[in-house]
């Protein structure tokens, strides 16, 4: 197991086109965690998965952005009609049990143009 | 509502030293807590993870202690080397299934 992966790594798009992302957790993790993090600033808890339940969202998440785990595999990130605001790093991480803290992955960086 | 706090923001040692890095925060009803590194655009490296029945860590150079009741912990790194550094990041647990981080600590080891 290689851990966390996430792809693309780097995604350039102009501002209101839809951008997704992926996430693939370590396999035996049920839980699974986006997070945004801006220039400067520490990672800002977006949503949080157990198997494919989608538990909960912050108030950060705004319509535009949605997040799927079909099958409770891997997850993806959608943002639809993006905005120069949403260019950012954006984090997946992965826990088996919050006993054992949390993997990140290396982040997709989005910039908007 | 939780907050953590790391200071200093940036700080700048000569190879060979030892350091701290400080972390704070305004819940002490913790899960756990988190030490981790980023390196320039780059994902998060976790370094150690403290339960809250613990007082300290330890990973090879780095020692991390925790006292929860007065709502602090500690990075120490022991013989810093230049590939140190990097933005070292606390982030909190208080069991609700979300981090809390801080802003971090940039920090350069100059050769």
């Amino acid at each position: 197991d290689t851990g966390v992966s996430q792809d693309p790594r780097h995604k350039i798009t102009k501002r209101g086109q839809n951008v997704t992302f992926r996430c693939d957790p370590i396999s035996e993790h049920n839980r699974l965690y986006w997070y945004r993090q801006t220039l400067g600033q520490g990672p800002e808890f977006l949503t949080y998965f157990q198997n494919e339940a989608q538990l909960e969202k912050s108030r950060l998440l705004s319509d535009r952005f949605s997040a799927e785990r079909p099958k409770g595999s891997f997850s993806t990130l959608e943002i639809q009609r993006t905005e120069q605001g949403d260019s950012a790093m954006y984090l997946c991480a992965s826990s088996g049990s919050l006993n054992y803290g949390y993997t990140f992955g290396s982040g997709t960086r989005l910039t908007v143009v | 509502k939780q907050e953590v706090t790391q200071i200093p923001a940036a700080l700048s040692v000569p190879e060979g030293e030892n350091l701290v890095l400080n972390c704070s925060f305004t819940d002490s009803a913790i899960y756990n807590l988190q030490w981790f590194r980023q390196d320039p655009g780059k994902g998060l490296t976790s370094l150690l993870l403290i339960q809250s029945s613990q007082r300290e860590q330890t990973s090879g150079r780095l020692n991390a202690s925790l006292d929860k009741s007065s709502g602090r912990s500690t990075l120490y790194i022991a013989a810093s080397q230049p590939g140190d550094s990097a933005t070292y990041l606390c982030a909190v647990s208080t069991g609700n299934e979300k981090l809390t981080f801080g802003t971090g600590t940039r920090l350069t080891i100059i050769p």
